[in-house]
């Protein structure tokens, strides 16, 4: 089955390490996107990326890194440099043209 | 003010309730409109994909756009206990790569 596919589900860090968190996806979409979401806040873009070798910042970029190699791959790096790194971290895709976005399950981060 | 407002909620019904879910916006150039349902630790899941104004059906659930008003909603027949979730609307300009704001969800109890 298509779909996205984030890993791990929970992790757990030292506040001033750096944590990377995978996104992978077999949709064949050319573009993919992290979110984060906090109570109360709803969905915050991170970065984006349309096309391989090639992304944008969101509106939240402080304290992220990310990478596109790959079409399929759009793993997302949580600096040390991030104040508040402790949230639910959402990776989409999309295709193009006029198309919904569709989500992985998150991987939770908590950073102590 | 943010460009989507959405009633957080709660929101508690008994099952078999007709379920009206809404959403606000300011950005008269959003055209495309998203209802996801998200289960808790879960990603969202796409339900409804609505372009511009009118009605759209899917089995119990009707989204309905009202552009003239800048209002969304996402009706939800014969409501189950498994419908319990929380509900995010959320919009975009245009197709293809433009940024998609979401509503910071309504939490809906469906009560047996």
């Amino acid at each position: 089955d298509g779909g996205i596919t984030q890993s791990p589900k929970y992790l757990f860090r030292k506040e001033g390490q750096n944590v990377t968190l995978s996104c992978e996806q077999n949709l064949n979409h050319d573009a993919m996107y992290w979110y984060r979401q906090d109570p109360g806040q709803g969905l915050r873009l991170i970065y984006y990326s349309q096309i391989v070798n090639d992304f944008q910042k969101g509106d939240i970029a402080e304290g992220y890194s990310v990478s596109r190699e790959k079409k399929e791959s759009f793993p997302l790096t949580v600096t040390s440099a991030q104040k508040n790194p402790t949230a639910f971290y959402l990776c989409a895709s999309r295709s193009t043209g006029p198309s919904p976005l569709h989500f992985g399950n998150g991987t939770r981060l908590t950073v102590t | 003010q943010k460009e989507v407002e959405q009633d957080p909620g709660p929101l508690s019904v008994p099952e078999g309730a007709i379920v009206s879910l809404n959403c606000t916006y300011s950005n008269s150039a959003f055209q495309y409109f998203m209802w996801y349902r998200q289960y808790s630790r879960k990603g969202p899941e796409l339900l409804m994909y609505t372009y511009s104004s009118g009605n759209k059906e899917d089995g119990r659930f009707t989204a309905q756009v009202d552009k003239s008003s800048k209002y969304i909603s996402l009706f939800i027949r014969d409501s189950q206990p498994s419908d319990s979730a929380t509900y995010l609307c959320a919009m975009s300009p245009s197709g293809g790569y433009q940024k998609v704001t979401f509503g910071t969800g309504t939490k809906l109890q469906v009560i047996p």
